[in-house]
């Protein structure tokens, strides 16, 4: 079965760091671009960042760069998105998604999500 | 980068058409086929119902269907039912390299 499983999410400090995990099987991780949605409780996806298949290009929405780091290992079909200087907009169900292969631009595996609740 | 709009809700009866607009800018939407559609019941991970305008990942009835034309994406869905009631965003590849989202549309069937 293809799936993405988060893990990594929890209760954090303004201010403080917090990593998410992305672990992927039943399809070749390496082949594919992996990218991070969130969702604040009751409010609509916003796109947070990607990685490509050969963590070549990295990007990011404004609204995290330079505090958001995306990374990824092929030998361990995981993907991560390192959190730093969080604040209290970030508090979302952090998803991680896999793009469709070639120059295919949508998401067509989505992680059950992991919860990031930014507060003090 | 500012969210595509979506109207906030549609509604229509079973059998009946509803139609989703998905407007953005020639940076984003007017720019490339990248344009997608998902759909997400409540408590839910979001699934990919259209993808590059008007596919159909497989498994997805052919009740769904997008267009296009200048700046706006639309979804529409036919011979509604039940089932289809859900949240449905509109997505877009954008010319600098990210993506959007739009604001997400509550379908209630009646």
């Amino acid at each position: 079965e293809v799936q993405l499983v988060e893990s990594g999410g929890g209760l954090v400090q303004p201010g403080r760091s917090l990593r998410l995990s992305c672990a992927a099987s039943g399809f070749t991780f390496g082949d594919y671009a992996i990218h991070w949605v969130r969702q604040r409780p009751g409010k609509g996806l916003e796109w947070v960042s990607g990685i490509s298949w050969d963590s070549g290009s990295k990007v990011y929405a404004d609204s995290v760069k330079g505090r958001f780091s995306v990374s990824r290992d092929n030998a361990w079909n995981s993907a991560y998105l390192q959190m730093n200087s969080l604040r209290l907009e970030d508090t979302a169900l952090y998803y991680c998604v896999k793009r469709l292969s070639g120059d295919t631009r949508a998401f067509d595996i989505w992680g059950q999500g992991t919860m990031v609740t930014v507060s003090s | 980068q500012s969210a595509l709009t979506q109207p906030p809700s549609v509604s229509g009866s079973p059998g009946q058409s509803v139609t989703i607009s998905c407007t953005g800018t020639r940076s984003d939407v007017g720019s490339n086929k990248g344009v997608s559609w998902y759909q997400q019941p409540p408590g839910t991970a979001p699934k990919l119902i259209i993808y590059e305008i008007n596919n159909r990942p497989s498994g997805v009835p052919d009740r769904f269907s997008g267009t296009k034309s200048g700046n706006t994406a639309s979804l529409t869905i036919s011979g509604l039912q039940a089932e289809d009631e859900a949240d449905y965003y509109c997505s877009s590849y954008t010319s600098s390299n990210t993506y959007v989202f739009g604001t997400g549309t509550n379908v209630t069937v009646l």
